[in-house]
This record gives C-alpha cells, structure tokens and sequence, in this order.
C-alpha cells in the first residue's frame, strides 16, 4: 500500500487566491482527518468524515476553509481565500475503524505571501 | 482543563541511554486508546506503539515500551538504548468516543527530544 498520499508537497500562493489541497487515503480505511500544524498552536483537528460524511467541522477555522469528499478515495480541503495566517503543514490522515492507528499522509506545506 | 498533558516541552538523553516521556490523560470513555507518534525534522508522523484502555500488559514495540499506568491516567513512552536518529519531536494522543459515538483522536503539544552523541 502506498499509505495516504498528499499534493502538492509544497504550495506557494500569494494572499486571496483559492488554494486546494488534496488527499488520497489508505484504501479500506472508513475514516479521514485533515490536521493543520504550526509553531505556535502544534496540531490542530480541522475535520474529518467518516464514510465520506464530515463528523466534525468545529476546527475549521472560518468560512473560508471548506472540504469535502466525494468518495472513498478522495477528498479535498480548500481554502478561499488564503491569507499569510494560513501558512501551515497540512496534514492528511486516515484510519480503521478495525485499526489502532492514524496513518498520516507526508504533509502539504503551504506559504501564503 | 487538557485532556493530553505533556509536561516536558524538552528532553535531552545520552546516546546509549533509556528516556522516558511523560503522557497524562483525561477521559471518561472506558474504551479508550493511547499512541505514540514520532515527527522528525523531516516533518512526517509516525505512528510508534498504541495501548488500548483494555490492554492487560504495557504495548511493546522493538526499542519502544509504553509504561501504562491506568489508575494514574498515565501512559509514558520509554526508549531503551537510544540512537541519534531518536531525536524527533514526539506527540502523545488519545482516543476517545465522542458524544455522538464517533473516534476522536486528541493530541498533545509533543516533547522534543534530543539524543547527545
């Protein structure tokens, strides 16, 4: 298994335009968490959908973040439009619910000018 | 009040040494679990050894143990014989059930670690 795969690696935009970021979990695993990192608040839950459905959007910080997942394979975090304070790593991960553990994917490093 | 208390944000260790990193925790789901996770400066997560609420014996895993001391709500990572690629960030998280009955996962603010030659 390839484990849970995030693109882009890195990601520059300047303040205002739309940013998207995108993950493909684990296959099999009913479960997806989107994290945010930072220096100063660590790692933050934004959300996450169990069987494609979001359970729990209370950390997504504003209107202005969004994601979604359409199937199993595939979901999405979005943010319209970016500021300098999104600036983060964006953590993909998923899990079983047969499973002990998260497996995150590499990270989205994101810098917004 | 935090449900995931780690109280070192710092450690040093000689390299050879064992080290252990402190966990504390705060739930009342009886069906519980705790990982341990290892982020080095490279910045990926990895996923290092789980201890479920039920567990009779201390989760192992090669030079990884967790001491899992349920009445303290305590689950420490200790490292035996530590090598320089040791050196990492470490983040202690637990989950837990929530109202609705869906996995949450609660994290730490993480130890940082330094293994000295």
């Amino acid at each position: 298994d390839a484990g849970v795969i995030q693109s882009p690696r890195h990601e520059v935009t300047e303040m205002g335009q739309e940013v998207t970021l995108r993950c493909k979990p684990i296959s099999g695993h009913d479960y997806l968490f989107w994290y945010r990192q930072t220096m100063m608040r660590g790692l933050e839950l934004l959300i996450y959908f169990n069987n494609n459905v979001p359970i729990d959007d209370s950390g997504m910080p504003e209107d202005r973040f969004s994601a979604k997942m359409p199937n199993a394979s595939f979901s999405t975090l979005k943010i319209q439009p970016s500021e300098p304070r999104d600036s983060a790593v964006y953590f993909c991960a998923s899990s079983s619910s047969l499973q002990g553990h998260v497996v995150f994917g590499q990270g989205t490093r994101l810098t917004v000018v | 009040a935090q449900k995931i208390t780690q109280t070192q944000p710092g450690m040093f260790v000689q390299e050879k040494e064992a080290v252990t990193l402190d966990c504390t925790y705060d739930t009342s789901d009886p069906s519980y679990g705790l990982f341990w996770y290892k982020q080095p400066s490279s910045g990926e997560m990895i996923f290092l050894i789980y201890q479920g609420s039920y567990d009779q014996q201390n989760a192992t895993e090669g030079r990884y143990s967790l001491n899992f001391q349920k009445a303290r709500k305590s689950a420490n990572l200790v490292i035996s014989a530590s090598q320089l690629g040791d050196s990492a960030m470490y983040f202690c998280a637990m989950r837990e059930r929530d109202a609705g009955n869906n996995r949450k996962l609660i994290w730490g603010l993480g130890t940082s670690l330094a293994v000295n030659p």
